[in-house]
């Protein structure tokens, strides 16, 4: 069974632009959860989707949206980027009624 | 809201056993996940632990006591492949979204 894949692994943009990064969950895998990991906050979560609905949400500014399509695969964007949007993004696909979550290898974005 | 801590780094020699803590401050606790990260690579499933006490898999032993918010993850034999991140997290309310602790990066030496 394939794992989470996300691409691009490595981005680097300029102050203002947009980006859209994608991941395809485990096939069967209908729950994708996206997240930010930077040296000093950790893992924060962005946002959930089931189903093509947006189920839960954290606590990111509006520049920082997403969407799932109906094969389940999610893209996320975020427009007007910022220097501390630098990080690497994590896309985490879950089995309906499973335990854990399976992680991508990440997009490293680096903003220029 | 959550709270999550964890020691910000350990190291360990090779061959011996560690203890990474992980204590919490949650309403509605559900369970509590471990992950290993590596450097530059996605973190992958350790262990998930609903009930109190201890599951053990192999070298790795994980230890839950909701009571007391708190958790550790016991590394047995270290091995230096065994250096990496380990990340805590939390669900707890209604939703399965984990919360992360910032993690706990381990360094094993010979």
């Amino acid at each position: 069974k394939a794992g989470v894949t996300q691409t691009p692994r490595y981005l680097i943009k300029t102050r203002g632009q947009q980006v859209t990064l994608s991941c395809s969950p485990i096939s069967g895998h209908r729950s994708v959860s996206w997240y930010q990991q930077t040296p000093g906050q950790g893992l924060q979560f962005l946002f959930e989707y089931f189903s093509e609905t947006q189920r839960n949400k954290g606590n990111f500014p509006g520049r920082f949206s997403g969407r799932q399509f109906s094969n389940s695969r999610s893209e996320m964007n975020v427009s007007t980027l910022e220097l501390g949007d630098s990080a690497l993004y994590l896309c985490a696909s879950r089995e309906t009624g499973g335990d854990g979550y399976t992680f991508g290898s990440g997009t490293r974005l680096t903003v220029v | 809201g959550q709270n999550i801590d964890q020691p910000t780094e350990m190291t360990a020699t090779e061959g011996a056993i560690v203890q990474i803590n992980c204590t919490y401050q949650t309403s509605g606790f559900n369970g509590l996940f471990w992950y290993q990260q590596h450097a530059g690579e996605a973190p992958t499933f350790l262990s998930y632990n609903v009930l109190d006490g201890l599951e053990e898999k192999g070298r790795f032993s994980s230890f839950l006591s909701r009571s007391k918010g708190y958790s550790y993850l016991l590394l047995k034999e270290l091995q230096m492949k065994d250096s990496a991140s380990y990340l805590c997290a939390v669900i707890s309310g209604g939703s399965y979204i984990p919360t992360f602790g910032r993690g706990t990066s381990l360094i094993v030496h010979p």
